[in-house]
């Protein structure tokens, strides 16, 4: 079935500098690729996505790259701040018709000042 | 704003009970979702549902079922609880849009513990 990886579990980077959490995906069906944080305590919310008829997307300090021939895709976060500490998941779409999505394990990202 | 609710924040229940958890979205969303969340495994979905009183299995559907009677409601149901359903259960729900994924709204999510 379809499966999401991601790397690495846990990052921890200098506030400052930047951050790049890797997935792959195994279904070269998937056409939606959705990054969503988690806040410690809080409910997963929705940062970033792309779709794979684009190869990148950006939005102020987050981006994601998307590389549909080796179905990997990337979170990129430049400048970190300190509010950036959350858990990471990555996430691709299994079935797009029915619109379940496989999330990736997820990365703890702590940002040191 | 998106607004899905979920009817507990914890639950303590005993091994052999039966337990409810109950969410509640008001977006008016085709797509609900039942995942549950343990350190290490990221979020692993139990089952899910497209309408109302129709439902599909996800990854790891053995030890629970769910109803759907409402198009805004959606219970996941442990018929016997055991303790390795000791986890966080999420619930999220999407707009449906035709061939595409979308966008997840995520409950608070209930821990329940399994004693």
């Amino acid at each position: 079935g379809e499966n999401v990886e991601q790397h690495p579990s846990t990052l921890s980077v200098q506030e400052g500098d930047s951050a790049v959490i890797k997935c792959t995906y195994s279904d070269s069906a998937s056409n939606y690729f959705p990054w969503y944080k988690q806040e410690l305590g809080k409910r997963p919310q929705l940062i970033i996505d792309i779709r794979s008829n684009v190869g990148e997307k950006k939005d102020q300090r987050i981006a994601v790259t998307l590389n549909k021939t080796a179905k990997h895709f990337s979170l990129h976060i430049t400048e970190t701040q300190p509010e950036d500490s959350a858990v990471y998941f990555c996430a691709a779409s299994g079935y797009s018709s029915a619109s379940k999505i496989i999330f990736g394990s997820g990365t703890r990202l702590s940002i040191r000042p | 704003d998106v607004k899905v609710t979920q009817s507990s924040r914890y639950l303590v229940k005993r091994t052999g009970e039966k337990v409810f958890l109950e969410c509640v979205q008001d977006m008016d969303h085709e797509n609900m979702f039942w995942y549950r969340q343990d350190p290490g495994l990221g979020l692993r979905l139990i089952y899910f549902s497209y309408d109302v009183k129709m439902k599909e299995k996800g990854d790891i559907p053995e030890g629970y079922s769910v109803s759907r009677e409402k198009k805004e409601r959606f219970s996941l149901i442990l018929e016997s609880a055991s303790t390795n359903q000791t986890s966080m259960y999420l619930c999220a729900s999407s707009f449906q849009a035709s061939g595409m994924s979308n966008t997840q709204y995520f409950g608070p999510g209930t821990r329940l513990t399994v004693l």
